[in-house]
């Protein structure tokens, strides 16, 4: 058992540039989350999956997609890169609930400069 | 606007001492407060949870104590060990698991 995986584990970009941050689960959950963790800001949800098939906005979904491949799968897009996206990613996966615990399993995070 | 208020920043405890970290809330329909752990260069994991129907939980050297009517719940680690040396997170959510709020994470240091 994985757990959650997420590729890549580091990556720079230029301003402008676009890349996809890739996330896996090997639990059978339902649903995955992208979080962005910056300094003395805590983690903060970009977008949210609560199944395969949907997808919702989290608190800071600016400049940022998503896509739910398949119920695996869960991958964070964006599209034209800004310095102000330097931050470390993670991705997370949680079933609806388990002995009354709403655990997420979080991944191992991506960290991404933007210059 | 931050949701869920988190203090210290920082902490330096000694070992075998208490660690209190300290979190408020704003939203009452919160129903969910957990606690993870985070090891630099790791993802955080779940350490402990609590409902809004209990007052005190309690899970080895770890208790969160929860008060309702303050909308204030805190993390206390008896015993503290260098081991425990991590950032600490509070979070609570509406309705469980989906819209997961995190307070802004408290390092924590034990010095020997």
């Amino acid at each position: 058992n994985a757990g959650v995986t997420q590729t890549p584990k580091f990556q720079v970009l230029k301003t402008g540039q676009s890349m996809t941050l890739q996330c896996a689960q090997d639990m059978n959950h339902n649903s995955m989350y992208w979080y962005r963790q910056d300094p003395g800001m805590g983690l903060r949800l970009i977008y949210y999956s609560a199944s395969e098939g949907t997808t919702d906005k989290g608190e800071v979904p600016n400049g940022y997609n998503v896509s739910r491949l398949n119920k695996r799968e869960f991958s964070l897009r964006l599209e034209s890169a800004a310095p102000s996206q330097t931050s470390v990613y993670f991705c997370a996966s949680s079933e609806s609930e388990r002995e009354g615990s709403y655990e997420q399993y979080f991944g191992p995070g991506t960290r991404l400069t933007v210059t | 606007q931050q949701q869920v208020k988190q203090s210290p920043q920082s902490l330096i405890v000694q070992k075998g001492g208490i660690s209190i970290i300290n979190c408020a809330y704003e939203n009452t329909a919160f129903d969910y407060f957990p606690w993870y752990q985070q090891f630099p260069g790791k993802g955080p994991a779940l350490l402990i949870a609590i409902r809004p129907d209990v007052s005190e939980k309690k899970e080895g050297r770890f208790t969160i104590s929860f008060n309702k009517s303050a909308k204030q719940f805190s993390l206390h680690i008896m015993d503290s060990q260098p081991g425990d040396s991590a950032t600490y997170f509070c979070a609570a959510s509406e309705g469980g698991y989906q819209k997961v709020t995190f307070g802004t994470g408290t390092k924590l240091q034990v010095i020997p």
